[in-house]
C-alpha cells in the first residue's frame, strides 16, 4: 500500500462546479498536511497548508480527518484557472520527510 | 526573490557520464532536499539535509551522492548515470524538515534524460 494514495482522474469539470478530492495516508503519526499544486510541466507550489480544525482560502477549502487518515480538498465555483495536478502531500516525522501522492489532474472547460 | 534555483534546466547523458545538478536558495532555510518525479510515482525524496552539515538518504538515494556545501546550496551528483535515472529531478527547501508553516518552496526542475 502506498503511503499517500490519491485518485488520479482525470476530473473534468465545467466552470463554476465543485469538485472534491480526497487524499487517504497509511502513516498514523503523520503530524503535517498540505495541498500542493502542480501546472503542467512546472514545479509544485503550496495551495495550503491542512489543519485539525479544517481551513478555508477563498474557492478552497480543506478539512483532515485522523481518525479516517484522510485529507480532502474541495474548490468551489471552479475556473479555467484552477486547471492542474493538485498533490496531497503528508509529514512522515518518523523519516524527517514529506511524502507526496501522485497528484489528481482536474481539467476545468468552458 | 529568487526562492530556489536550479541549474541545469535540461540535460542529455549518455550511460555512464557523470554530472553534478546544483541547487541553492536565498530564503535562510535550514533544509534542503532532492526529489525525482516520474509519471504516475508522485515524487519521491532521494536525499535531504536537514541542516547544514548533515545529509540523509530518502525513499530512493541508490546511484546519487549529494553535498551540502553550505546553507545556501545543496548539489546532487550522479557518478554513473543510467537510462533509470531519466526523470526530472526538483530540490526543494523549507524552515524544518516536517515542512514547517509554508512547506516546501521547490525550484523550477532538471529534466534529465540518460540515453
Amino acid at each position: 500500500r502506498k503511503e499517500v494514495e490519491q485518485d488520479p482522474g482525470p476530473f473534468n469539470v465545467p466552470e463554476g462546479a465543485t469538485v472534491a478530492f480526497n487524499c487517504t495516508y497509511s502513516n498514523s503519526a503523520s503530524q503535517s498536511f498540505f495541498w500542493y499544486r502542480q501546472d503542467c510541466r512546472k514545479e509544485p507550489k503550496l495551495l495550503m497548508s491542512v489543519y485539525s480544525s479544517g481551513n478555508e482560502d477563498g474557492r478552497f477549502t480543506a478539512q483532515l480527518n485522523r481518525a479516517s487518515q484522510y485529507i480532502s480538498l474541495l474548490i468551489r465555483d471552479s475556473k479555467l484557472s484552477d486547471s492542474a495536478t493538485y498533490l496531497c502531500v503528508v509529514n512522515d516525522r518518523n523519516n524527517n520527510d514529506m511524502r507526496f501522492g501522485a497528484g489528481t489532474r482536474l481539467t476545468v472547460k468552458p | 526573490n529568487a526562492g530556489v534555483t536550479q541549474t541545469p534546466k535540461f540535460q542529455v547523458l549518455k550511460t555512464g557520464q557523470s554530472m553534478t545538478l546544483q541547487c541553492a536558495q536565498d530564503m535562510n532555510h535550514n533544509s534542503m532536499y532532492w526529489y525525482r518525479q516520474d509519471p504516475g510515482m508522485g515524487l519521491r525524496l532521494i536525499y535531504y539535509s536537514a541542516s547544514e552539515g548533515t545529509t540523509d538518504k530518502g525513499e530512493v538515494p541508490n546511484g546519487y551522492n549529494v553535498s551540502r556545501l553550505n546553507k545556501r546550496e545543496f548539489s546532487l551528483r550522479l557518478e554513473s548515470a543510467a537510462p533509470s535515472q531519466t526523470s526530472v529531478y526538483f530540490c526543494a527547501s523549507s524552515e524544518a524538515v516536517t515542512g514547517g508553516f509554508y512547506g516546501y518552496t521547490f525550484g523550477s526542475g532538471t529534466r534529465l534524460t540518460v540515453v
